[in-house]
Parts: C-alpha cells; sequence; structure tokens
C-alpha cells in the first residue's frame, strides 16, 4: 500500500485563528483527497488536489506531488470548522489503482 | 440527485446474526468501495468493484462479502456478525480511477454488534 501521515493530530484553536494541516505520502499518486468529518461523522469532500493549488472561501490546500505533500489552510477559524480532517491518496499505478489510503486524521477543535 | 445512498443509517445486531448493507449510487459510477471507520483511525477498505459483476477485496476483507448485481448497487454481507466488525461503514463510488475523479462517499452506516 502507500503510508499516509497527518500532522499534527490534535489541534486547539480560539475562533478567528488561522491553521495549517499536512498530509505526507509515501509514494506518488494521481488523486488526493481532503475530507471533513462533521460532528454527525458525514465525511465532506473539501478538496480534489493531486497536484497545484486550490482555494473554497476561507479554505485552500495545495499539494506539492513531487515532494509527497498535500497542505490544508483554514483561515479565520470558526466553531464550525471543528471536526476531523482526513487527507486521503490513490498510487498512480498497480494493482491499488482506485484505492484510496487514508490518514488517521487531524482532530481540530475551536473555541468562541 | 442524490449521489451516494446508504440503507439504513443505523443497526444493532447481537453476535452471530447476519445483514446486508446497501449502497446505491445515481452519478453513473464504475467503481464502488466499501470503507470501514474505528475510533481514531481513518477509513480502510473492505471490498470494491471495478464494474457490473466484479468483486475484488481491500485491505480488511475477512468477515464480509459483496455483490455488484447492478451497477448502481453494491451490498456488503455480514453474515456471522462478531463485535469486532462494530464500526462505521461507508460507501463510495467514482468514474474510472485512471481518469483520476474523486471518490463520492454516503452519509455512513453505524452497525454495533452486541
Amino acid at each position: 500500500g502507500i503510508q499516509v501521515e497527518q500532522s499534527p493530530p490534535d489541534l486547539i484553536l480560539q475562533e478567528g485563528a488561522n491553521s495549517t494541516l499536512r498530509c505526507n505520502f509515501s509514494d506518488s499518486v494521481n488523486n488526493l483527497q481532503w475530507f471533513h468529518q462533521n460532528p454527525w461523522g458525514q465525511l465532506i469532500n473539501l478538496f480534489y488536489i493531486p497536484s497545484g493549488t486550490k482555494q473554497n472561501g476561507r479554505l485552500s490546500a495545495t499539494t506539492v506531488a513531487t515532494e509527497r505533500y498535500s497542505l490544508l489552510y483554514i483561515s479565520s477559524s470558526q466553531t464550525t470548522d471543528s471536526g476531523v480532517y482526513f487527507c486521503a491518496v490513490e498510487r498512480d499505478r498497480g494493482s491499488t489503482l482506485g484505492r484510496l489510503y487514508f490518514g488517521r486524521g487531524t482532530q481540530l477543535t475551536v473555541w468562541p | 440527485n442524490a449521489g451516494v445512498t446508504q440503507t439504513p443509517k443505523f443497526r444493532v445486531l447481537k453476535t452471530g446474526q447476519s445483514m446486508t448493507l446497501l449502497c446505491a449510487q445515481d452519478m453513473n459510477h464504475e467503481y464502488m468501495y466499501w470503507y470501514r471507520q474505528d475510533p481514531g483511525m481513518g477509513l480502510r477498505l473492505i471490498h470494491y468493484s471495478v464494474g457490473e459483476g466484479t468483486t475484488a477485496k481491500g485491505e480488511v476483507p475477512d468477515g464480509y462479502n459483496v455483490s455488484r448485481l447492478k451497477k448502481q448497487n453494491f451490498l456488503l454481507g455480514l453474515e456471522s456478525a462478531a463485535p469486532s466488525q462494530t464500526s462505521v461503514y461507508f460507501c463510495a463510488s467514482s468514474y474510472y480511477p485512471q481518469e483520476a475523479q474523486p471518490q463520492h462517499f454516503g452519509d455512513g452506516t453505524r452497525l454495533s454488534i452486541l
């Protein structure tokens, strides 16, 4: 398979603060997705970003595929940003094509 | 457009009972997947299907069976439930991975085995 490591495992912020979440992976990928798991357990797809940079409101993500990492930026955090953020990747070759490998997630808590 | 729909949303079983989880997608996706999520963990792949009539094992397939008789449906079966199968189960679907498309997830099924 492919190893996916996320850091930090836990993050506590005051409302309004900015944060950066990191995802490192051990092999070349053709699919990288960031998810937010809300308190109800739903997986919300934030970004599909195998390379490059994307922005969606207060959130943005950058993937540097050649260096095998991705970053998720959250600016001006709100209490509704709380939850677990997962990075998931798919290898770009071999028998594991189509299979997503998940990191263990970053648990984000935003206090008012 | 419903996307990926999982039924049921919650279920409690006794050890040894059997049940089937249903996943339906209306996006004409070829690939479908079943994952499980345990506390403090990311999702792990149980089984997947690359098209109607096909299935393949993922990372943690033991104790589960699957079927893909129709393109839009992917069923996950537990023949004899065990407490270790208490988990949250997610279904996902996608177009051909070779086209580098994102996977779309259902809302999950919370399953407790007593």
